[in-house]
């Protein structure tokens, strides 16, 4: 079985640029999660979507927003890129939203995002 | 405020010497614990979740436990394969997890 697929894994921006990073999750979850990792900051969560709506967002500027699409296959974009944005940005899937017990969050490879 | 926070932040041992490391948590309405493991370079793989104090779960030569304010990962015998970061993680509601800053172990064959 697949896992949580992010493309690109790799990528380099100017301030200023905008990016799209995607997400594809595991087959069968409708629950896509981001999240930005930085050495300083650690872990912090960006927003969650559920059936294309977005359920949860966390205290990010409006530069960072999402979508999901009807295949459950998100996309985040963050516009007028600064430096401080560069760090490796995680997508998470689990099969529903909510606090279920058995309803594991599983997350993919990354996708590393250097803004110069 | 939510709060994670675990301790050490970074711990050495000789392969074999068991250690436990802590994740205390205060945030409004816990539900679920989670355990991840992450590998430089890499994502977050999930080791466990944890509902409710007293609750246990197993891996290999991984235990957590849970209690109203932490929780505990107990390495026993630990290999040099293990060396990585170890994350917690509590979710409040919905699927949005709330990270500590991790530990990272180093076992030393």
């Amino acid at each position: 079985k697949a896992g949580v697929t992010q493309t690109p894994r790799y990528l380099i921006k100017t301030r200023g640029q905008q990016v799209t990073l995607s997400c594809s999750p595991i087959s069968g979850h409708r629950s896509v999660s981001w999240y930005q990792q930085t050495p300083g900051q650690g872990l912090q969560f960006l927003f969650e979507y559920f059936s294309e709506t977005q359920r949860n967002k966390g205290n990010f500027p409006g530069r960072f927003s999402g979508r999901q699409f009807s295949n459950s296959r998100s996309e985040m974009n963050v516009s007028t890129l600064e430096l401080g944005d560069s760090a490796l940005y995680l997508c998470a899937s689990s099969y529903q939203t909510g606090s279920n017990s058995g309803n594991t969050i599983y997350f993919g490879e990354g996708s590393w995002l250097t803004v110069v | 405020e939510d709060q994670v926070t675990q301790s050490p932040e970074a711990l050495r041992l000789q392969e074999g010497e068991s250690s436990s490391l802590n994740c205390s948590y205060t945030v409004s309405g816990l539900r679920g614990l989670f355990w991840y493991r992450q590998d430089p370079g890499k994502g977050p793989e999930f080791l466990f979740t944890l509902y409710s104090a007293g609750e246990e779960k197993e891996k290999e030569r991984l235990k957590a436990t849970l209690t109203k304010k932490e929780s505990f990962l107990h390495i026993t015998a630990p290999k040099p394969e293990d060396s990585a970061t170890y994350l917690c993680a509590a979710r409040t509601g919905a699927n949005n997890l709330f990270f500590g800053t991790g530990t990272r172990l180093t076992v030393i064959p």
